[in-house]
């Protein structure tokens, strides 16, 4: 089993449309992240959480929420999705104190609006 | 943030040392040099990181350069399975999310 875990893999909603993604982490780590890719881009930061009660936002936060369930669980809100955020999402965790301090990705979540 | 330079592309030949380079001319002194890759359809993992020595471990080698404004990572002898976009980016002492640039799409020719 995945150490980061991302549902759902593939999603196709219309604009709009609620949507939740949701990670979910079994490393035992403190900070998770959300970030989203673009075709031919790098990954761009949406929100960060450095633990359960530290919520951060990245460098393109707008149009999105998230929430920290738990240590184990992130999830990365759409409150009303367009088309401009068909994009490939990634959740990833981290834990400094421990080895490099590297980051985890999940497998990544393809969302595509209609 | 400290910016990274890397080409948008690069080629190797299967089974030859590939050169990845990276330029950060503005980095300072606090900032570590860390590589990450990511394969096809698959999450960025992580590769290697250094500070100011240069780097080895099971996956590749990170040279840099003594005045640290450039590194370059190296892959000893290219698979297939190292094709993949390679990204550099400067990161604090891990109190601060990565920020990814557009990285170098490797190419490996079999």
């Amino acid at each position: 089993d995945a150490d980061v875990t991302q549902t759902p893999r593939n999603r196709i909603t219309k604009t709009g449309k609620r949507i939740m993604l949701e990670c979910s982490q079994t490393k035992g780590h403190d900070r998770m992240y959300w970030y989203r890719q673009d075709p031919g881009l790098g990954l761009r930061l949406i929100y960060y959480s450095f633990d359960v009660k530290d919520i951060n936002k990245g460098e393109i936060s707008d149009g999105y929420s998230v929430s920290r369930q738990a240590q184990a669980k992130f999830s990365l809100s759409l409150e009303s999705a367009i088309p401009n955020q068909t994009a490939l999402y990634f959740c990833a965790t981290s834990d400094p104190t421990r080895g490099t301090g590297e980051l985890f990705f999940g497998e990544g979540s393809r969302l595509t609006v209609l | 943030d400290a910016k990274t330079t890397q080409p948008n592309s690069m080629e190797s030949n299967e089974e030859e040392p590939v050169h990845l380079p990276c330029n950060h001319s503005t980095i300072s002194g606090t900032d570590y040099i860390h590589w990450y890759r990511q394969l096809p359809s698959q999450g960025p993992e992580y590769v290697i990181h250094g500070l100011t020595s240069n780097v080895n471990n099971r996956m590749a080698s990170l040279a840099i350069a003594e005045d640290r404004k450039s590194s370059t990572l190296i892959l000893h002898r290219a698979t297939l399975r190292d094709a993949a976009v390679y990204y550099c980016i400067l990161r604090d002492r891990g109190n601060t999310p990565l920020v990814f640039g557009k990285g170098t799409r490797l190419s490996v020719i079999a």
